[in-house]
Formats: C-alpha cells, sequence, structure tokens
C-alpha cells in the first residue's frame, strides 16, 4: 500500500491530452513539492517534472505538472507512442521523516 | 555526463548478506546527498537508505533500519550499502541516484543492480 495514490493505469491515443493523478494528505503534498518520474520499460527512473511544476531542460513542453492542496496531476498533451511507460509521483513525508512514491500508472499510447 | 553504476547484486540465501556498491563520475561527488531506491519485481518504487554529501549524516526507511547501512568513500567516489539479515521481500532491483535532502528529488539513476533473496 503506497502512500501516496495513482490509478494504476492511464491511456490514450496519439496527440490527446491525459492526466495522472496523485493523492496524497497535508504530511506529504501538501506540505511539500511534487516529483514526477518516468520508466520506460526495461529502464531506470527519469525525472520528468521537479518541484511541482518545473521541467528539467530536455523534457518536452508537453509534460507539465500542477499541486493543490494534497493532490498534484501530471498532463501530457501531443500523446506520442514513446510516452508508453509508467509514472510515479514522489514526495516528502514529514510524517515518516522520508521520500514516498506513489504506486505508479502505466501509460498506453493506444 | 553524469554516471553512476552499481554492482554486487545476486543471489543470496535469507538471513544472508550482500554490500552494493555505486561508482560515480561527471560531478563532483562529495557535493551531493546519495540515495538508495529499490523496485521489487513487478512494483512500484520504494526509498531505502540516504546520505550527505559529507557521509555525516544517515537516513533510513524503517524496513530497513538495523539491517541495511549506507556509506560512501568520496575518495573513490563510491556510495555502498551493506544489507544484513536479508529477507525474501528485500528482493528488488537497487538504484543508486543523486538526492536533495528533505525532498523526494532523485536528478540521475544508476541503471539497477539485482537483489534476489532466495533458498
Amino acid at each position: 500500500q503506497s502512500v501516496l495514490t495513482q490509478p494504476p493505469s492511464a491511456s490514450g491515443t496519439p496527440g490527446q491530452r491525459v492526466t495522472i493523478s496523485c493523492s496524497g494528505s497535508s504530511s506529504n503534498i501538501g506540505n511539500n513539492y511534487v516529483y514526477w518520474y518516468q520508466q520506460l520499460p526495461g529502464t531506470a527512473p527519469k525525472l520528468l517534472i521537479f518541484r511541482n511544476n518545473q521541467r528539467p531542460s530536455g523534457v518536452p513542453a508537453r509534460f507539465s505538472g500542477s499541486r493543490s492542496g494534497t493532490s498534484a496531476s501530471l498532463a501530457i498533451s501531443g500523446l506520442r507512442s514513446e510516452d508508453e511507460a509508467d509514472y510515479y509521483c514522489a514526495t516528502w513525508d514529514d510524517s515518516l521523516s522520508g521520500p514516498v512514491f506513489g504506486g505508479g500508472a502505466k501509460l498506453t499510447v493506444l | 555526463e553524469v554516471q553512476l553504476l552499481e554492482s554486487g547484486g545476486g543471489l543470496v540465501q535469507p538471513g544472508g548478506s550482500l554490500r552494493l556498491s555505486c561508482a560515480a563520475s561527471g560531478f563532483t561527488f562529495t557535493n551531493y546527498a546519495m540515495s538508495w531506491v529499490r523496485q521489487a519485481p513487478g512494483k512500484g518504487l520504494e526509498w531505502v537508505s540516504g546520505i550527505s554529501g559529507s557521509g555525516g549524516s544517515t537516513y533510513h526507511a524503517d524496513y530497513v533500519k538495523g539491517r541495511f547501512t549506507i556509506s560512501r568513500d568520496n575518495s573513490k567516489n563510491t556510495l555502498y550499502l551493506q544489507m544484513n539479515s536479508l529477507r525474501a521481500e528485500d528482493t528488488a532491483i537497487y538504484y543508486c541516484a543523486n538526492w536533495v535532502l528533505a525532498a523526494a528529488d532523485f536528478d540521475y539513476w544508476g541503471q539497477g543492480t539485482l537483489v534476489t533473496v532466495s533458498s
């Protein structure tokens, strides 16, 4: 049981916009920055979004993040086949004194 | 270019020990905190342990506290994870990553090393 709750799956067709939600509590998302990681099949995770809505250099502007209260979301616009991957949200948890992850959402591009 | 290369994984019996290493290059190692994050087969990501840039402060998740010890040798640009009293539920790919303290910010990740705990 993950501390952060994500839907196990999401899907869309090429060109569509999809969003993946991440729900937490006041001890984690409600009081700390949210990060998003992309894990392509068979590879290590990669930082996709940092500090709620910032993109590292090299990450396309199609990817965006937001946070509101104790929830966060990742939006991917102009969906492409290469976006098919697992997406994880993460944040610091003040009660656990450590980073926590969501269970991950598997994105399928139909 | 930042590179993190883990090694030391393998098959170990329950109750056994293993030491993982992570060789870092492409950045000033001592300036960065580091962490180990694991992923059980077919499961999600789980933070295991972290250490400050100087090595003076260490942090462990409750489920490994007392069994795992994180350390680093800044003269060798290498991060370690000593794992004792291993259990079946410790079976996972173990990734090293550079880490921002008190955040879930893992900027770069290694390719991982597989630890299998089984009799």
